[in-house]
């Protein structure tokens, strides 16, 4: 079965630091795969997606970047966070755009 | 732009009854749509989806209702029991993307 793969669970982390999360999924090959930023009251806001590795689509200009390395790790990353940059980021996989996606258990980010 | 959204921040229901969270949609280019279950400090889980070719699919214990005509989505869950306590959100695919609702929080009364 495939199970997905998020850490670390919570960061905290000083403005103007740099930032790096991980996503990997297991058990599926060539999956898209999605980061999410989910606000309190609001829906899950798309950040990036990817279709392949080195393949990065970006949909909100922001302070971040996503990164493919292999088939099923994706990265996201930041050189300098910013105070808004807080969050409970989620990562995502899915077989194809037209089914479910199924998401990891996200990772708590504070900025300090 | 698209949009996808819940009738209802929040909803209280006795352990027991059954539960009815609702869900709107924008444009009606979306063909597929999924409701989500999350719990506290976790991430979404897929509960069940529905094509716009069917008006209703069931699962164990819910239901979901899609109306085309004015474009509502509705998730039924049969006798609430505490563990159903969480935050439903329903999605919408359009285009290659899905688009999700801010979420109902639906707690369940002992």
């Amino acid at each position: 079965s495939q199970t997905i793969h998020q850490w670390p669970a919570t960061l905290v982390q000083p403005v103007g630091s740099p930032l790096s999360l991980e996503c990997t999924v297991e058990g599926t090959s060539n999956p898209n795969l999605y980061w999410y930023r989910q606000a309190a009251g609001r829906g899950l806001q798309l950040l990036f997606y990817s279709v392949g590795i080195g393949q990065i689509s970006s949909e909100v200009p922001q302070n971040l970047s996503a990164s493919r390395p292999q088939d099923r790790q994706f990265i996201l990353s930041s050189k300098k966070l910013l105070l808004s940059d807080s969050g409970f980021y989620l990562c995502a996989w899915n077989r194809d755009s037209n089914q479910p996606q199924h998401f990891g258990d996200g990772t708590r980010l504070s900025i300090l | 732009g698209e949009s996808v959204g819940l009738h209802l921040p929040t909803l209280s229901v006795q352990e027991g009854d059954n539960s009815i969270i609702n869900c709107a949609y924008s444009n009606s280019a979306s063909d597929y749509f999924i409701w989500y279950k999350q719990e506290s400090g976790k991430g979404p889980q897929f509960i069940i989806d529905i094509r716009s070719n069917m008006d209703k699919r069931q699962g164990q214990r819910v239901t979901v209702l899609l109306n085309k005509t004015v474009k509502h989505l509705s998730l039924q869950i049969a006798a609430t029991q505490p563990g159903d306590s969480a935050v439903y959100f329903c999605a919408g695919l359009y285009g290659q993307n899905f688009v999700f609702g801010p979420g109902t929080r639906l707690s369940v009364l002992p």
